[in-house]
């Protein structure tokens, strides 16, 4: 059974800096992994796909890295500003045509 | 383009009663899926639905059934409701074939009292 684990829980940072958010999964026979973003109460809004055969995937200051073989997912988010405040949530693609999330990184970015 | 499209938004219902939840997949797409979100949670897959079948089911009661249509809209249906239940109910849409990810509609947050 893939489990999907995301540290932080939540990460508060002033605007401006870079940090990095962090997804592990336990089986690394995956499909694909995808990052989202939520905003309190409501629905997803993805970010980053990124298939089993690549190593990252940019869009603009967003950048996510996958290592398949570590089962392991970062996403960076450079010069962080007020508006990426939101949950981040990383789901993994198994195979079984379902997604397993993690419980998600609560990210407050402050002016 | 239209993406995946969740009525109600909101909804209240009582103990023991019965909920319909609708999705319209985001266009071009064949394939609905249903998660349930707790408070503070990552989301929880129910079911799968592509060409009016369920394709794969999560590990939730027979209470949650659903249905695909023609045109690829979809229904979640709760019976017998619990306190439990409360939660946002997620849609999403994708293609069968491949694997292009997955488009979230904005969900239904359902409160049982």
């Amino acid at each position: 059974k893939q489990e999907v684990t995301q540290i932080p829980a939540a990460l508060s940072v002033p605007e401006g800096e870079n940090l990095v958010l962090n997804c592990s999964f336990t089986d690394s026979a995956i499909y694909n992994l995808q990052w989202f973003r939520q905003d309190p109460g409501k629905g997803l809004t993805s970010l980053l796909l990124i298939q089993s055969s690549q190593r990252e995937q940019t869009s603009g200051r967003l950048n996510a890295s996958l290592d398949k073989s570590s089962g392991r997912s970062t996403l960076y988010i450079a010069a962080s500003q007020p508006g990426d405040s939101a949950t981040y949530l990383c789901a993994v693609n198994s195979g079984y045509s379902t997604l397993t999330f993690g419980k998600g990184t609560m990210l407050l970015v402050s002016p | 383009d239209a993406g995946v499209t969740q009525s109600p938004t909101h909804l209240i219902k009582t103990r023991g009663q019965q909920v319909t939840l609708r999705c319209s997949p985001k266009s071009g797409h064949d394939t609905v899926s249903w998660y349930q979100q707790a408070l503070g949670q990552g989301p929880q897959f129910i079911f799968q639905y592509y060409e009016e079948e369920e394709r794969q089911r999560g590990n939730f009661p027979d209470r949650f059934s659903g249905h695909q249509f023609p045109n690829y809209s979809s229904e979640l249906n709760v019976n017998a409701l619990l306190l439990g239940d409360s939660a946002l109910y997620l849609c999403a849409s994708s293609y069968w074939e491949g694997n292009h990810g997955y488009t979230f509609g904005s969900g239904t947050r359902l409160t049982v009292v």
